[in-house]
């Protein structure tokens, strides 16, 4: 099983902050994905990386933006929070044998 | 398009009974079918997986079947208990697609004692 975390698990902020989710994995998993969700929906992936220096939009579209400078650390920023962002997030990664992505807890966003 | 399909939101079952989850895909370029369960305010747990070359896999109370010719798979749980109660997430991809995953709606599961 993975070790993936997340930080913070709750967050409310009033609209236009920036804020900045984290995501870290001790496995040294090359894949990591941001997930959004909201209650009685489907996931749907927002961004996506394949190791360091590399990553992707996903199927949904999203003002939230990714880097990925070390293997381990994957954060989402969103520059300008509204409240459409008001959902929760979720990171995960996956091992390179395994089609299984491991999550974190997720963190719970409110703009208020 | 939702290329897969939970079409239950929910489901109530008895402690002890069989619970069986459905999960209908479109895609025939998905190959790799999986299960993860969902707790309120948590991430989601990996339960079960299963490859289509093969039609069921089993792991303790959990057994995944897959019917490729009707692009169906169920989660059955036997016998169900009360910390099963949570929500059931279908997921499938296709291995040349870099891995992503695609997610059902959910069916959330709740075992009455």
């Amino acid at each position: 099983e993975a070790d993936i975390y997340q930080t913070p698990r709750y967050l409310v902020i009033g609209t236009g902050k920036k804020i900045t989710l984290e995501c870290s994995q001790t496995m040294g998993h090359d894949k990591m994905y941001w997930y959004q969700q909201d209650p009685g929906m489907e996931l749907h992936l927002i961004h996506y990386s394949y190791g360091v220096n590399s990553t992707e939009k996903g199927d949904l579209s999203s003002e939230s933006t990714v880097s990925r400078i070390r293997t381990e650390h994957f954060p989402l920023t969103l520059e300008s929070a509204r409240p459409s962002h008001t959902s929760q997030y979720l990171c995960a990664s996956r091992g390179p044998l395994w089609d299984e992505q491991y999550f974190g807890p997720g963190t719970r966003l409110t703009v208020t | 398009d939702q290329q897969v399909k939970q079409n239950s939101p929910s489901l109530s079952v008895q402690e002890g009974r069989i619970s069986i989850l459905n999960c209908d895909y479109t895609n025939s370029m998905f190959d790799y079918f999986l299960w993860y369960k969902k707790y309120p305010a948590e991430g989601p747990t990996f339960l079960i997986s299963i490859s289509s070359i093969k039609d069921k896999n089993e792991d303790g109370r959990f057994t995944v079947f897959l019917n490729k010719s009707a692009k169906h798979l169920s989660l059955h749980i036997v016998p169900s208990q009360p910390g099963d109660s949570a929500v059931y997430f279908c997921a499938a991809s296709a291995r040349g697609n870099t891995g992503k995953l695609i997610f059902g709606q959910g069916t959330t599961l709740q075992v009455k004692p």
